[in-house]
């Protein structure tokens, strides 16, 4: 079955500092896998996408890894803001294009 | 930056009416999708639409819902007669092209509350 499971589903840190979300998928077969950021009572807004060929890739203060053979992804933030309060959500998409969605993990800022 | 716009933000409705939600894609992309979320669920995929006719659907996606592109620049779904369990937040997603890098670009969403 096509699954993507997050992890922690929530997190709390002080700003300023760093923390690492996790993402294990069972999605085949596999094209890319994507991080999105999304607010409170608004749409997901992407942040990285990689292909299978690609381990690391960058946006500012976000990090996104990939180990394909393991079907393992992590989103770090670095020098977390008050902003980066959200629900990061890890999608998988298959050959066809099809999107399997995480439940997402919950970050929150605290000053 | 194009947008997907989706209106409206919030609406509420009795259970057995019909309601429509209505997108507006960025303009020159040619696939476009609805996905929904339930409070505190991961989001779901609804539909897909591409050259004017549904190129996927789930099976939430049964006969109460419709989606329809009547004029070349909205994008539109219909649920004929809602039900309490319809209530979740409706985002309308589009893309360019299919392909690995190419991104969905998703609206930010409308807020269904049937009551």
């Amino acid at each position: 079955k096509n699954q993507v499971e997050q992890s922690p589903q929530s997190l709390i840190i002080l700003e300023g500092k760093n923390c690492t979300l996790q993402c294990n998928y069972t999605v085949s077969p596999f094209s890319n896998l994507r991080w999105y950021k999304q607010d409170t009572g608004r749409g997901p807004v992407s942040l990285t996408i990689m292909t299978f060929s690609e381990n690391t890739k960058s946006n500012g203060r976000y990090t996104a890894t990939l180990d394909a053979d393991t079907k393992q992804s992590s989103l770090h933030i670095t020098a977390s803001q008050l902003s980066d309060s959200a629900s990061y959500i890890c999608v998988v998409s298959r050959n066809d294009y099809k999107l399997s969605f995480g439940a997402g993990t919950t970050v929150t800022v605290r000053a | 930056e194009p947008e997907v716009t989706q209106t409206p933000s919030h609406q509420v409705t009795q259970m057995g009416q019909e309601v429509i939600l209505r997108c507006v894609p960025i303009s020159n992309h040619l696939y476009f999708y609805w996905y929904r979320q339930i409070l505190g669920q991961k989001v779901e995929f609804l539909v897909s639409f591409y050259n004017n006719e549904i190129s996927e659907k789930s099976e939430i996606f049964d006969d109460q819902f419709s989606v329809e592109r009547p004029d070349g620049s909205n994008f539109t779904l219909k649920i004929r007669s809602t039900k309490l369990e319809d209530s979740a937040m409706y985002f309308c997603a589009s893309r360019i092209r299919t392909g690995a890098t190419y991104g969905y670009t998703f609206g930010s969403g409308t807020r269904l509350t049937v009551v």
